[in-house]
């Protein structure tokens, strides 16, 4: 069955620190990826999304995820967290080719960053 | 983009009651979705609700529990029925604007606790 893993659980980091959340899914077709930010109290949003194209992605508030095929991978990164990027952040996958629209989600990872 | 409301925000219900949530989305869009997020855990797809006809159910899912409707292009219903202390979780809606390669937008979540 499909799957999606995301290494990190839970991430502590100090401002300004770099951050990258790993997420690896089990599908070997065609992928259309997705990374959800949900602050404390607030709905899920869209971070940032691969379709097709250019593998290296960026998404608002400073991320960008790279898209490596070949590691059934698709990583997010920033630079230089701030305190507001404290949040439960998940990983997502859907078939490219699925007109059903079923997203698979991975676990979440706590992000927590100290001021 | 899709701005989705959802009604109510939460509930504590007792064992063996019904529950009927709602979900309203500002524009017309192809597919609905409801997904269950248990405490601590990821989303799970319950179900798409399709527009005029019965909804389609993931595995482990049934009709008899959560009665979907989708009676037009913008407002769904999932009704949790018969509850127990295991159905208390966040039941969230969202809604992809069309088949294929889009995003999907989430509602903010109805917080279902079962005593």
């Amino acid at each position: 069955a499909q799957s999606v893993s995301q290494h990190n659980h839970h991430v502590i980091l100090s401002e300004a620190a770099s951050l990258e959340l790993g997420c690896n899914y089990s599908y070997g077709g065609t992928v259309n990826l997705f990374w959800y930010v949900q602050y404390p109290g607030q709905h899920l949003q869209l971070l940032l999304k691969y379709f097709s194209g250019d593998p290296l992605v960026k998404g608002i508030k400073g991320f960008e995820a790279e898209f490596i095929k070949s590691k059934f991978s698709f990583n997010l990164r920033k630079p230089s967290v701030q305190w507001s990027d404290t949040a439960e952040y998940f990983c997502a996958v859907k078939r490219g080719s699925s007109n059903t629209g079923k997203l698979i989600f991975g676990q979440g990872t706590t992000l927590q960053v100290k001021p | 983009s899709a701005v989705i409301s959802q009604k109510p925000s939460r509930d504590i219900c007792q064992r063996g009651t019904s529950l009927t949530i709602q979900c309203q989305v500002d524009s017309q869009v192809t597919m609905m979705f409801w997904y269950r997020q248990q405490p601590g855990q990821s989303l799970t797809l319950i179900a798409t609700a399709n527009q005029g006809s019965e909804a389609t159910y993931e595995s482990g899912f049934v009709i008899d529990k959560f009665p979907i409707s989708r009676p037009n292009l913008t407002f769904s219903t999932l009704t949790v029925s018969n509850m127990s202390p295991e159905d208390s979780s966040i039941y969230l809606c969202s809604a992809q604007p069309g088949q294929g390669a889009y995003e999907q937008y989430f509602g903010p979540g109805t917080r279902l606790t079962v005593t």
